[in-house]
């Protein structure tokens, strides 16, 4: 049973666009909404994340959008730029267990 | 700031050899967890430990894995009796506790089972 769906699987854009990644979530007991960059070798790393209370979050060029009624939540990129270039995952946390359900990820690449 | 250490961060080995991975946390955050990447895939939850004490386990770690946190410093993931299965990118995460707090992540062994 996959729990946190992401899509699409891969994106292309082209430098100075807009790079959105979707997902959409099953359970009603996440009650935190992060977003992580992965780097080829390395670890992810936190990049910006949200609570089910608010509907907006913004933190320089990215942005989560989230939407508690229909249980999804999207990262927007700005001004995407090929240092951005990476795999991106959508995360639900569940306080109660203590634990995160990551989506399966979505490799960006931005061309020049 | 040192960030969360892992070793090795290559692991071969031989299927039915036991392997066992360290992690190091950031060294004042009191809860540890362990996730399981595959290829094309998110990080899969395995375990966590808040301080010493594990406090919730997935169905993904069967009987051969174990993971210990001995006075709720580092902690070490074991594998016994590797499966080709086991195959994977292993990362360790540290963070603060209570509610959600922002997991670190170290940059993983890799354990390629031959």
């Amino acid at each position: 049973q996959q729990q946190v769906k992401q899509s699409p699987q891969s994106l292309i854009v082209q430098k100075g666009g807009i790079s959105i990644i979707n997902c959409a979530y099953e359970n009603t007991a996440f009650d935190y909404f992060p977003w992580y960059q992965q780097f080829p070798g390395k670890g992810p790393a936190l990049l910006i994340a949200i609570r089910p209370d608010v509907s907006e979050k913004k933190e320089g060029r990215f942005t989560i959008s989230f939407n508690k009624s229909a249980k999804q939540f999207s990262l927007h990129i700005m001004d995407s730029q090929p240092g951005d270039s990476a795999t991106y995952f959508c995360a639900a946390y569940n306080t109660n267990a203590g634990k995160s359900t990551f989506g399966d990820g979505t490799t960006l690449t931005v061309k020049p | 700031d040192t960030g969360v250490s892992q070793n090795p961060r290559h692991k071969i080995t031989k299927r039915g050899q036991n392997v066992t991975f360290r992690c190091d946390p950031i060294s004042e955050h009191n809860r540890l967890y362990w996730y399981r990447q595959t290829l094309g895939q998110g990080p899969e939850f395995l375990t966590y430990f808040q301080n010493e004490a594990q406090l919730e386990k997935s169905r993904l770690l069967s009987d051969r894995f174990s993971a210990e946190r001995p006075k709720g410093s580092f902690s070490t993931l074991e594998i016994q009796r590797t499966e080709q299965g086991d195959s994977a990118m292993y990362l360790c995460a540290s963070s603060l506790g209570q509610g959600w707090q922002p997991q670190h992540f170290g940059d993983g062994t890799r354990l390629s089972i031959l």
